[in-house]
């Protein structure tokens, strides 16, 4: 089955500073979703990936996808409080099933 | 407005007495799963739907039963809930493989 890796597990930076956190696969990824949650609520979709080499933003969120299609970053410039909260990433399980997901970045955002 | 709704969205219960969790989502989605959420351990995957009457397992079935019988639900059943089960579950929702997901609130379990 697909084993997503995210890496830092926890992350604690200072308000205004850039930051990156990382998803890798061990098998090439046909679908990356990256996730955003507040704690204890749901998953809120931030963007999608699908080819090798794709790279999407979001206002201050950029999200890339390496050309091997078995990594991906999000990238987070100048960062908020409003950015607080668990970043995981997903990938497409096998055929005809939905998601597999990461263990998920926990980011503190301090003012 | 298009949602997944859960309910409820928290329950505190007692070892062996069966309880149901409702999912249901109106974007007339294809696919559903459940998921558990527990620290240390991410989303795992308890059953999945890819249409009515479809339903497979996932990485942690074990004490979980889920049915469906219309598109739009997909209730998860615990016939005998144990402490381990004690957890944050999430139901989802998409269209078709390969599309963004669509999540509950989440509802908090707790067996004591």
């Amino acid at each position: 089955s697909q084993e997503l890796e995210q890496s830092p597990q926890s992350l604690i930076v200072q308000e205004g500073k850039n930051l990156t956190i990382n998803c890798t696969s061990s098998k090439t990824l046909y679908g990356l979703y990256w996730y955003k949650q507040k704690y204890g609520e749901g998953l809120i979709f931030l963007m999608m990936l699908q080819k090798g080499g794709e790279e999407k933003s979001h206002e201050k969120i950029t999200a890339k996808l390496d050309e091997k299609k078995q990594q991906s970053s999000l990238h987070i410039t100048a960062s908020q409080p409003s950015h607080a909260g668990i970043y995981l990433c997903g990938a497409d399980k096998n055929a005809g099933n939905m998601l597999t997901f990461g263990g998920g970045t926990r980011l503190m955002v301090k003012p | 407005e298009a949602q997944v709704t859960q309910n409820p969205r928290y329950l505190i219960t007692v070892t062996g007495k069966k309880l149901t969790v409702t999912c249901s989502q109106n974007m007339n989605h294809e696919y559903m799963s459940w998921y558990r959420q527990d620290p240390g351990l991410g989303l795992r995957q308890i059953y999945y739907s890819m249409n009515v009457e479809v339903t497979d397992k996932g990485d942690v079935p074990e004490g979980y039963k889920v049915s469906r019988k219309e598109k739009r639900n997909f209730p998860l059943i615990l016939e005998s809930p144990s402490p381990n089960q004690t957890s944050l579950y999430f139901c989802a929702s998409s269209f078709v493989q390969g599309t963004e997901a669509f999540f509950g609130q989440g509802t908090r379990l707790t067996v004591v």
